[in-house]
């Protein structure tokens, strides 16, 4: 079945610096993908929908100065946290649509952000 | 904006036992998707079930199975013959049709006991 990676699993940071987060389709081409957030405990809240050739669309209340989001491939979307901060910490996950226009996404198995 | 309900943060049920997981959601779209997902320790997000609103028949998988009530915006889950590891956190979500943005609920953490 279709895959997507992400990578790196953790990363740990300093604050003020910024961290690159990948997310790649494995087997198919994904014009869209999704970006989410997910703090400890708790659910999955959408950021931004990243698009092929185009800019980014962010959720309401994300900022997008703060997470860059470039789709450079038909197989490839980072999400960039820029100048992170302790509060950024978080649980990053992306998904991508299948092919069959059936509502069927594929998930990344997720990057831990720690921002110390 | 939809949004999803999940009243129940945690259940606890006995191995090869029966536990029904509830959701709700509100939404004035007719067409949309309704998804349950597992996400284990591991975090991996895992597709449990999913149901296609214009589809009066209730979604099966195995164990798992749904019971939708279109009118009353309510998706439950159930699980039967419950096993150790089906331990993990369940989430309902809403999607409208196709657009591919998932709506999540807060998530109900099942613990199956041996």
């Amino acid at each position: 079945g279709a895959v997507v990676s992400q990578h790196p699993s953790r990363v740990i940071c300093k604050s003020g610096t910024s961290v690159k987060i990948e997310c790649r389709s494995l087997d198919f081409q994904a014009t869209t993908m999704f970006w989410y957030r997910q703090f400890p405990k708790q659910s999955l809240m959408l950021m931004a929908t990243s698009n092929e050739g185009s800019k980014a669309t962010y959720e309401q209340g994300v900022e997008k100065d703060k997470f860059l989001i470039n789709h450079a491939s038909l197989t490839l979307s980072t999400l960039t946290v820029t100048s992170a901060h302790p509060e950024d910490s978080s649980f990053y996950i992306c998904s991508a649509p299948g092919q069959g226009a059936d509502g069927e996404l594929f998930f990344g198995e997720g990057s831990r952000l720690t921002v110390l | 904006a939809q949004t999803v309900t999940q009243s129940q943060p945690e259940m606890s049920v006995q191995e090869a036992e029966t536990v029904t997981l509830s959701c709700t959601y509100d939404t004035s779209e007719n067409n949309y998707y309704l998804f349950w997902y597992k996400q284990p320790p591991s975090r991996q997000m895992i597709l449990v079930i999913r149901q296609e609103a214009y589809k009066q028949q209730n979604a099966t998988e195995n164990r798992f199975s749904v019971n939708f009530q279109k009118a009353a915006k309510s998706f439950s889950l159930k699980i039967s013959d419950s096993q150790l590891g089906d331990t993990a956190m369940y989430f309902c979500a809403f999607m409208k049709h196709v657009d591919y943005k998932l709506s999540f609920g807060a998530g109900t953490t099942v613990t199956v006991r041996a």
